[in-house]
């Protein structure tokens, strides 16, 4: 069974900082990655994918995955107060054809103005 | 699009008591996910539905919670005879499909409190 650990828990940063996030999984079929990011009062969205090792870069937004390490990372650079949010981190791959995604328990995320 | 809806956002029960969650996914989209959280376990899965069939429930806790999706533009999750441990807040999905590189988009969820 999938199981996606994220660390750390909780992170400060100051405004206008560097905030790294990082993900494990366990099952080494696992093909697709997401981040999504959740506010306070509402549903989590997705912030971006990443199918392929390597980095994968949108706005200040950056992915980076290394299936072999088994560990997918996020990180955010020029944080904003309104990056302030729970962010989650989820798997899926090849498992028979069923489709169901393994969620991390979240990073917390305070950027402090 | 107004995304994913869910209503109603807070319901609070009396333990025994029966609660419905309804989610209305986004127009075009096959898939829909139930979710739940909570601080202690995150976010659970429940169960899913593809061109409303029942596809994996395999999150459900198998007496007291159930799902349906009658049509294309709803879905229920029923929980009878509620207890305090169902505390939480449920979360709906739906995606395109269920390709495996289909984002899923959430709505705001319900909150439920049962005392």
């Amino acid at each position: 069974q999938q199981k996606v650990q994220q660390s750390p828990e909780s992170l400060i940063v100051p405004e206008g900082g560097m905030a790294s996030l990082n993900c494990t999984f366990s099952d080494r079929n696992s093909q697709y990655f997401w981040w999504y990011r959740q506010h306070p009062g509402e549903g989590p969205k997705a912030l971006m994918s990443i199918f392929s090792n390597g980095d994968k870069k949108e706005g200040r937004f950056t992915a980076h995955l290394n299936k072999a390490s088994l560990h997918v990372s996020l990180h955010i650079k020029d944080s904003q107060p309104s990056d302030s949010a729970l962010y989650f981190c989820a798997v899926s791959g090849p498992s028979g054809g069923n489709y169901k995604p393994t969620f991390g328990k979240g990073t917390s995320l305070v950027v402090h103005p | 699009n107004a995304g994913v809806i869910q209503t109603p956002r807070h319901k609070v029960t009396g333990k025994g008591q029966e609660a419905t969650l309804w989610c209305e996914p986004i127009s075009g989209h096959s898939a829909v996910f139930w979710y739940r959280q909570t601080i202690v376990q995150g976010l659970e899965f429940l169960t899913y539905f593809r061109n409303q069939a029942p596809i994996d429930d395999s999150g459900m806790p198998k007496e007291r919670f159930s799902a349906q999706m009658p049509n294309q533009s709803h879905s229920t999750l029923k929980i009878q005879s509620t207890q305090p441990q169902d505390s939480a807040v449920y979360l709906c999905a739906s995606s395109l499909d269920v390709l495996n590189q289909d984002t899923q988009y959430f709505g705001p969820g319900t909150r439920l409190l049962v005392l």
